[in-house]
Order: structure tokens, then sequence, then C-alpha cells
């Protein structure tokens, strides 16, 4: 059973184009999170949520919103997409006031 | 702004020697968080330290939080190639919230 999953795995697309990336998880935890991995390794905060509702809003452009139906899933659209949105986007969630945080496998996005 | 520091940046050994790896910060952390990721998969958590001078141990790997809680070293001894991937360090701010180190890439040849 997977923990913590992401669709699609690898999206390629044109500049300009929206895109949506999905993530669930079934571990039971209140927190999700959505990182941004660039080519150098470094991983970035995006935002977090706790039981659907937004905590932490980095500085993001607002083509990216984030949306969560319920605690177990938390969705990443893109608007307007450009060349240095191409990364790596990882959910990952945690227990509420726990540090340690479970990731899902990663969406490789190529923005062509 | 909190920054932690990981080095080395790049570590490449042959099987069976034994290496440190740091995380460096100026800031305290409440607790401190080792992650494991390989090529094509997302982080996964190794350890967490909580008391300063805290040492836990895993199997061949070693971690130790700084008796200041600013900083740790993950040792691991007669490295092994599966040991090879991204360590990356995370410590816990004040409001719970991670600051990640930029990683340590660390390639054990057979």
């Amino acid at each position: 059973d997977t923990a913590v999953s992401q669709t699609p795995k690898y999206l390629v697309t044109q500049m300009g184009n929206d895109k949506s990336i999905k993530c669930e998880q079934n571990l039971g935890h209140d927190t999700m999170y959505w990182y941004k991995q660039d080519s150098k390794k470094f991983l970035k905060i995006m935002f977090s949520y706790n039981n659907k509702e937004l905590i932490i809003n980095e500085t993001v452009p607002n083509r990216f919103s984030p949306k969560s139906p319920d605690k177990a899933h938390l969705n990443l659209h893109i608007n307007s997409l450009e060349l240095g949105d191409s990364a790596v986007y990882f959910c990952a969630s945690s227990p509420w006031g726990a540090n340690e945080q479970f990731f899902g496998p990663g969406t490789r996005l190529t923005v062509l | 702004t909190q920054l932690l520091e990981q080095s080395p940046q790049f570590l490449s050994i042959q099987e069976g020697e034994n290496l440190t790896v740091y995380c460096n910060s100026s800031s305290v952390f409440s607790s401190l968080q080792w992650y494991r990721q390989e090529p094509g998969e997302g982080p996964v958590l190794l350890v967490t330290v909580v008391t300063g001078g805290e040492v836990k141990k895993l199997k061949r790997l070693t971690f130790q939080f700084g008796d200041a809680r600013k900083d740790s070293s993950l040792h691991i001894t007669a490295a092994q190639p599966g040991d090879t991937g991204l360590y990356l360090c995370a410590g816990a701010d004040s409001n719970y919230q991670l600051i990640w180190g930029a990683g340590t890439k660390l390639i054990i040849k057979p």
C-alpha cells in the first residue's frame, strides 16, 4: 500500500499551458506539503496545509494554487507554465505537530 | 533567515571506507532529522535527534546532534554501494517548520 502517492510521475508540457498534480496520503495525517526540488537538488517548501487549511505559503508565484478537498488530498494547479517551473515536485505529509515527513515519489515537470 | 549548511556537497569513495557528513547552522533547532533520497524517489526519513549530544545508531550509520543543538553529523562505517544517495538534513525551528540543507550527494564505488 502506497503511503503518499502522486500523479502523474512525469509531466511534459508547453510553456503557457495549465496543469495539475494530484497527491493523496492514506496515513491519516493532518498536515500535507508541496515542495519543489530544483536541478541542484535543493528542496524548497512551497505550501503547507493542516486539515484542509493553508498554514504556510512561501514566496511562490500566484500561478501556483494548491487545493485541499479533504485532509487526505492536496492538489497543485499551475497556470501559465514557464520554463523555470521545470523541476521535481514532491508532496509530503506528517502528523500535526510532528516534524517527521513522509514523501511521495515526486512528479518530474518539464516545460518546453 | 535560518540556514543549514551541509558539507561536503559531493563525496565519492570506495566500498569499505568510512565517511562523515556534516550539517551546520548558527541557529538552534528543537530537533534535527536526516533523510536519504535515491534517484527517482522522494526523501525517506532515517532518524530524528532531539536532545543536545544525542547519538543514534542505525546499523552502520551513526548520527549525532551537537550539544548546542546547532549542528549534526552522520558517520557511515564500512560504506557499501547501497548507501549511495542524497543525504539531506532538516532542522525544526521553534514553529516546528523544517529548514532544509542542500544535501550531500554520496557515491560508493564497488
